[in-house]
Parts: structure tokens; sequence; C-alpha cells
């Protein structure tokens, strides 16, 4: 199994433009969660989804940010438009289901805002 | 005051010693998870508890629900266990983070 798989490995771009971060969890995985780690403030829960669905979209830090989960094989955290406060690395993580399972966390793209 | 707390924030230790770190916690929970950061960035879950003791090689994590403490012990300590290690309890929807030990073990 090839583990979760996150793209762009690493982003920068210029503060205004739109990101767009994609995962693609293990197969068979109905829990995906999108994670995201800064110095400051460690690691933060961002969203989390069950069977597709958006569970949780608490930890969502404001409008600028969406996730989306289209199917059960891909899902895409999107920053519009980009702050520089944003650069961190996000991590995408599945799980076999939503009730007390082991994540699996993909590699995390660092992304950074100029 | 946090809602999950790690203790040491740092920790050195020498090749081949017992190690443990500790997480204290002040919310009820439904299970606690030990991460496991490396210096490279990858994160990798080590356990998830929800009572009781868990073991895995040389790693060993226990929770006291009644007390909302939870540690994990690493025996016989090796260069590449310095890494971060990380807590994180789930409370109802949501999980919540420790802020991490960083662990170095030296040969």
């Amino acid at each position: 199994d090839a583990g979760v798989i996150q793209s762009p490995r690493h982003e920068v771009t210029e503060m205004g433009q739109e990101v767009t971060l994609r995962c693609k969890p293990i197969s068979g995985h109905n829990s995906l969660f999108w994670y995201r780690q800064t110095m400051m403030r460690g690691l933060e829960l961002l969203i989390y989804f069950n069977n597709n669905v958006p569970i949780d979209d608490s930890g969502m830090p404001e409008d600028r940010f969406s996730a989306k989960m289209p199917n059960a094989s891909f899902s895409t955290l999107k920053i519009q438009p980009s702050e520089p406060r944003d650069s961190a690395v996000y991590f995408c993580a599945s799980s076999l289901s939503i009730a007390q399972e082991t994540q699996y966390f993909g590699p995390g793209t660092r992304l950074l805002v100029l | 005051k946090n809602e999950v707390e790690q203790s040491p924030q740092n920790l050195t230790a020498q090749e081949g010693e017992f190690i443990t770190i500790n997480c204290s916690y002040s919310v009820g929970i439904s299970a606690l998870h030990w991460l496991q950061q490396h210096p490279g960035g990858g994160i990798v879950s080590l356990f998830m508890l929800s009572s009781g003791k868990k073991k895995h090689g040389r790693l060993i994590a226990t929770i006291n629900i009644q007390e909302k403490h939870s540690s994990l012990h690493i025996t016989a300590s090796h260069p590449r266990d310095s890494a971060v290690y990380i807590c994180a309890v789930r409370k109802g929807q949501n999980f919540v983070f420790g802020p991490g030990t960083r662990l170095s073990v030296l040969p």
C-alpha cells in the first residue's frame, strides 16, 4: 500500500493567490483528516470527513479555507486568497473509521506564502 | 491552562536509558493518541489508547482515565528514537494536541 499521498510536497506562492492541496487516503479508509502544523500553534485539526461527508469543520480558521471530498479516494484543501500567516505544514491523515482508530499520516505539504 | 499538557518539554538521554514522557489532560476524552514526528517532519501514529496499557516493541503506553494522565515509555533507547512525541486526545468530535516533547538520544 502506498500510504496516504499528498501533493504537492512543497508550495511557494504569493499572498492573494489561490492554493489547492491534495490528498489521496489509503484505499478502504472511510475517514480523512486535514491538519495544520506551525511552530507557534503546533498541530491543529482543521476538518475531517467520514464517508466523504464533512463531520466537523470547527477548526477551519476562516472562510478563506475550504475542503472537499468528492469521492472516497480524493480530498482537497483550498485557501483563497492565501496570506503569509497561512504558511505551515498541512498534513492529511486517514483511518479505517472515525471511531477510535489509528490514523495514518501523509508526508505533509509545506506551504510558504510570501 | 492548556487542555493537554506534556512533560518534559525537552529531554536528552544517553543511548540505552529508560525514558518516560508524560501527558496530562483536563477534559473528558474517548481516546488518546501518541504520535511520533521525525526530524524530517513525517508523523507516525504510535498508539491509540482508551484504557490500560499497550506495548509495541520497545514502546509502552499507559493511560489512567481517573487521573487523566498517560505515559509513553521507551526502553533501551536508541538514537533513532530521537523525535518529537505528541499526545493527542479525542474530545467529542474534535482532537486536541499537546505541545510535544522533543527527545534527543545521544550515542
